[in-house]
């Protein structure tokens, strides 16, 4: 089964729009961490917001937030005032069990001007 | 400036010669780790290692392996074992290899065998 699920393949977004990208994670762990991930075409990967399973409150950075519903064991990226900039691969990941993290497949995201 | 540093950008391999990447990190970091990124795909674990001279497999090891002499350092080495090398590596480090620490990233490897 997998661990990191991204269900969206694909999405568009209006420049200045927001946009929410989709991940649910499998673990039995009571602790655990979940982190967004951005790359671009140059191929690095740039880390955008952690979440704790512990926190209270749904991390924020910038832009970025992440809306992290513990019962639905899903923790989605949410990108306000999309900038062109923007259009990249998306990867969340879980540090979920074992000390091991986990990828999801990606979502590629483009910014429509 | 603190990061990780990933060297070459491109390798270029013959069928049948082993190959070996290289990974230095300066942000003290405990854990290392190497991730290979096929087209289209998300990244799977090769090999991690959470303290100097011991590592572990990850999902795909065949056909790899590493060394971890320094904690600066961790090298990655594509045996001819591996039968279909061709791909995107990644090197990661995080603080403590614990599942809450950040992993960050180096600028990745473009390796082609022709």
């Amino acid at each position: 089964a997998q661990k990191i699920t991204q269900t969206q393949p694909g999405m568009f977004v209006q420049e200045k729009e927001a946009v929410t990208l989709d991940c649910t994670y499998d673990t039995s762990d009571p602790s655990y961490g979940l982190f967004w991930y951005k790359q671009p075409s140059s191929g690095e990967m740039i880390f955008l917001i952690y979440q704790g399973s512990y926190d209270q409150q749904n991390a924020t950075e910038g832009r970025y937030s992440l809306n992290f519903q513990k019962a639905r064991k899903s923790a989605n990226l949410v990108i306000s005032a999309s900038q062109l900039g923007d259009s990249a691969m998306y990867f969340c990941a879980g540090g979920l069990e074992g000390n091991q993290f986990y990828f999801g497949t990606g979502t590629s995201l483009t910014v429509i001007p | 400036d603190g990061g990780i540093t990933q060297s070459p950008k491109y390798l270029f391999r013959k069928e049948g010669q082993n190959v070996t990447l290289s990974c230095e990190q300066n942000l003290n970091h405990d854990a290392m780790y190497w991730y290979r990124q096929d087209p289209g795909q998300g990244l799977r674990l090769i090999y991690y290692s959470q303290i100097v001279n011991d590592f572990q497999k990850g999902d795909i090891a065949e056909g790899y392996s590493v060394s971890r002499e320094k904690k600066e350092s961790f090298p990655l080495t594509v045996t001819s074992a591996q039968k279909n090398p061709t791909a995107f590596y990644l090197c990661a480090s995080s603080m403590a290899g614990r599942v809450t620490d950040t992993q960050y990233f180096g600028p990745g490897t473009r390796l082609t065998v022709l």
